[in-house]
């Protein structure tokens, strides 16, 4: 079982729809969880970050989390074609004295259809 | 606000060469991270530098090795490159080990042939 899952996709939705992409995890020690866009050749961006279960909201953007389900969503409202990206969930953990690494989903690939 | 540097942005080695990735943090961030990106995966997590140590090491073998200096900057080091080192390196950036976001860098695009 991979430690992060998502749909690979492509998720395809017409401009002004709202974009929901998933993302699972399966460490139920993970305390931090991030989406991150990241357009074909360049570095990943990040677009949202989420501590607490519940919503939050930054923009366009709505990120929700449930630990008890193990599950970390992004909304996007209004989508533009300047969305169409990958869009990468990750996870990571703390551990006393360690540092926190992240561990990625594959990436969901949206497109955005005019 | 300086955000995350590298280089070199590309760089196209031969089997078994050595190589050096060089990483600027964020100005203000002091931990740097280390990811290996092959295309059409996500990004996998090689090692983790702070207060010039090595504080967490994901699964990659010993060829790869690194450094923190007193100016937070980091260099990742690849020896006896293979083809499957070829991939999209990239330095993230963050504050201490609390866990918060971590900020990436323009990525070294290396080419083993």
């Amino acid at each position: 079982q991979k430690e992060v899952e998502q749909n690979s996709g492509p998720l395809s939705v017409p401009e002004g729809a709202i974009a929901s992409l998933n993302c699972t995890y399966s460490d139920r020690g993970s305390q931090s969880f991030f989406w991150y866009r990241q357009y074909s050749g360049k570095s990943p961006e990040l677009i949202m970050s989420i501590y607490s279960n519940g919503d939050k909201e930054d923009g366009r953007f709505t990120a929700q989390l449930n630990k008890a389900s193990q599950y970390v969503s992004l909304l996007i409202r209004d989508s533009q074609p300047s969305d169409s990206a990958t869009y990468l969930c990750a996870v990571g953990a703390v551990g006393t004295g360690t540092a926190s690494k992240l561990t990625f989903g594959t990436g969901t690939r949206l497109q955005v259809t005019l | 606000d300086a955000g995350v540097t590298q280089s070199p942005t590309h760089l196209i080695k031969t089997r078994g060469q050595q190589v050096t990735l060089r990483c600027s943090p964020k100005s203000g961030h002091d931990t740097v991270s280390w990811y290996q990106q092959a295309l059409g995966q996500g990004p996998q997590f090689i090692f983790q530098y702070y207060e010039e140590e090595e504080r967490q090491r994901g699964n990659f073998p010993d060829r790869f090795s690194g450094h923190q200096f007193p100016n937070y900057s980091s260099e990742l080091n690849v020896n006896a490159l293979l083809l499957g080192d070829s991939a999209l390196y990239l330095c993230a950036s963050s504050l201490g080990l609390a866990g918060g976001p971590q900020f990436f860098g323009p990525g070294t695009r290396l080419t083993v042939l």
